[in-house]
């Protein structure tokens, strides 16, 4: 168990749809960061906030967007959903802003 | 653009046997790096890291060479058990503050069979 937690764990749905992810991470950590992995991709990285505020960004869609609360849990949210968004989504937690990840188990999302 | 190649996707290696996994990264300005192992149904957990200061890194099983020059690194375990049979992750990260991002190639599924 890494502490970080993600929900749903899956989640089927249609085109067009809007869904959002959620992330509590470790306790402690303020660094969250979003990875997409498609079939046959790497972990694709898309986001990353520190202490609330975006850090860095990756190849994150127009349709997909995330926020830190002021708790340290992160949403990621994407909209406009289509066919090749269906992946599995991390999320990951650090302490700092460098240094080793610790993933949550993932949230795998259909679009049908 | 992929900055951080595995280039076998996978291997497949006799329990007691050496494994060696490969990567390469085209970013010169990487200097710290990261291997993960991830089970299916898990998420991916950290395994081993080298500083761009280090060629070696040992830790039981498993060592991570680091080739600079080549921009070159590759895991080593031995002996290979089949508890290691996992994909495992090569990931790079540079220093950069504000562009600070880990990444990560595409993974070797590593079979070790008993």
């Amino acid at each position: 168990d890494s502490g970080v937690t993600q929900t749903p764990k899956h989640l089927i749905t249609a085109t067009g749809q809007r869904v959002t992810l959620r992330c509590s991470p470790r306790s402690g950590d303020l660094s969250v960061y979003w990875y997409q992995q498609s079939l046959d991709q790497g972990l694709q990285f898309l986001i990353q906030y520190y202490n609330g505020e975006e850090r860095a960004k990756g190849n994150i869609l127009e349709r997909f967007s995330a926020q830190q609360f002021p708790d340290l849990h992160s949403e990621l949210n994407l909209s406009s959903l289509e066919l090749g968004d269906s992946a599995l989504y991390f999320c990951a937690s650090s302490e700092l802003l460098t240094g080793e990840l610790f993933f949550g188990e993932g949230s795998r999302l259909t679009v049908l | 653009d992929q900055q951080v190649k595995q280039n076998s996707p996978s291997l497949s290696v006799q329990e007691g046997r050496i494994s060696i996994l490969n990567c390469d990264y085209t970013n010169s300005m990487f200097d710290y790096f990261l291997w993960y192992k991830k089970y299916p149904a898990e998420g991916p957990t950290f395994l081993i890291s080298i500083s761009s200061i280090k060629d070696k890194n040992e830790d039981g099983r498993f060592t991570v060479f680091l080739n600079k020059s080549a921009k070159h690194l590759s895991l080593h375990i031995v002996p290979s058990q089949p508890g290691d049979s996992a994909v495992y992750f090569c990931a790079a990260e540079g220093s950069g503050g504000s562009n600070y991002k880990l990444t990560f190639g595409k993974g070797t599924l590593l079979t070790v069979n008993p």
